[in-house]
């Protein structure tokens, strides 16, 4: 999981709920991204962000928000507009090197939303 | 949107034999990466191969890149029970975008 960290594993909470998912990492990396993984399928794109104080939306963005304050970190809120939130979320980060980007990622946090 | 699709969506082989997974994309590369993913757990790059190469090699692991097709294919000879895992792949955007598009992928089971 490389120096990626992603808090809690698991996360339960009430369906209405607010919910900020934790990524954090310590390889200087410049880009930082998220994802939704639902059962037996690929990852999705949320967001994504190249430079601290900047991000883009991804594939599936409606629902959650993202802050990068800080180089090393970038949240995740899952807020009451997101309709089906239950999933696996998975944070990564990247840098360039010799032209090509390859991706870190944490061990991801499970969300239950009852 | 999906920009690598992996054929077959699942594979079960004998411990032993070699399996083989095949990934095809839509737009121009500059890369094509392939992952694994161990159930529950977070995604471990394996390969990464340029869009000017069209074979490269890691230990049990030989990654193939047609670019006239559109399509790359990952083989891991010599299959262990401990392969059993999810294998994904991604492209790049060859117009700069920092970002990757991972396929649905494979999951393949090693029996012993």
């Amino acid at each position: 999981d490389g120096g990626i960290t992603q808090s809690p594993k698991y996360l339960f909470r009430k369906e209405g709920q607010n919910v900020t998912l934790s990524c954090e990492q310590n390889l200087n990396h410049d880009a930082m991204y998220w994802y939704r993984q639902d059962p037996g399928q690929g990852l999705r794109l949320i967001y994504y962000s190249q430079i601290v104080n900047d991000f883009q939306k991804g594939d599936i963005a409606e629902g959650y928000s993202v802050s990068r304050e800080k180089k090393e970190s970038f949240p995740l809120t899952v807020t009451s507009a997101q309709k089906n939130p239950t999933a696996f979320y998975l944070c990564a980060s990247s840098t360039w090197t010799s032209g090509k980007r390859e991706q870190y990622f944490g061990p991801g946090t499970r969300l239950t939303v009852t | 949107s999906q920009q690598g699709e992996e054929d077959p969506q699942a594979l079960s082989i004998q411990e032993g034999e070699n399996a083989t997974m095949n990934c095809s994309y839509k737009t121009s590369i500059n890369n094509l990466q392939w992952y694994r993913q161990n159930s529950g757990r977070g995604l471990v790059h394996l390969i990464l191969i340029r869009s000017n190469e069209r074979e490269k090699h890691s230990g049990r692991l030989r990654v193939t890149l047609d670019t006239s097709k559109k399509s790359s294919s990952l083989l891991i000879t010599a299959s262990r029970a401990a392969d059993t895992a999810s294998y994904f792949c991604a492209t790049d955007d060859a117009q700069g975008a920092q970002k990757l598009v991972f396929g649905q992928g494979t999951r393949l089971t090693i029996n012993p």
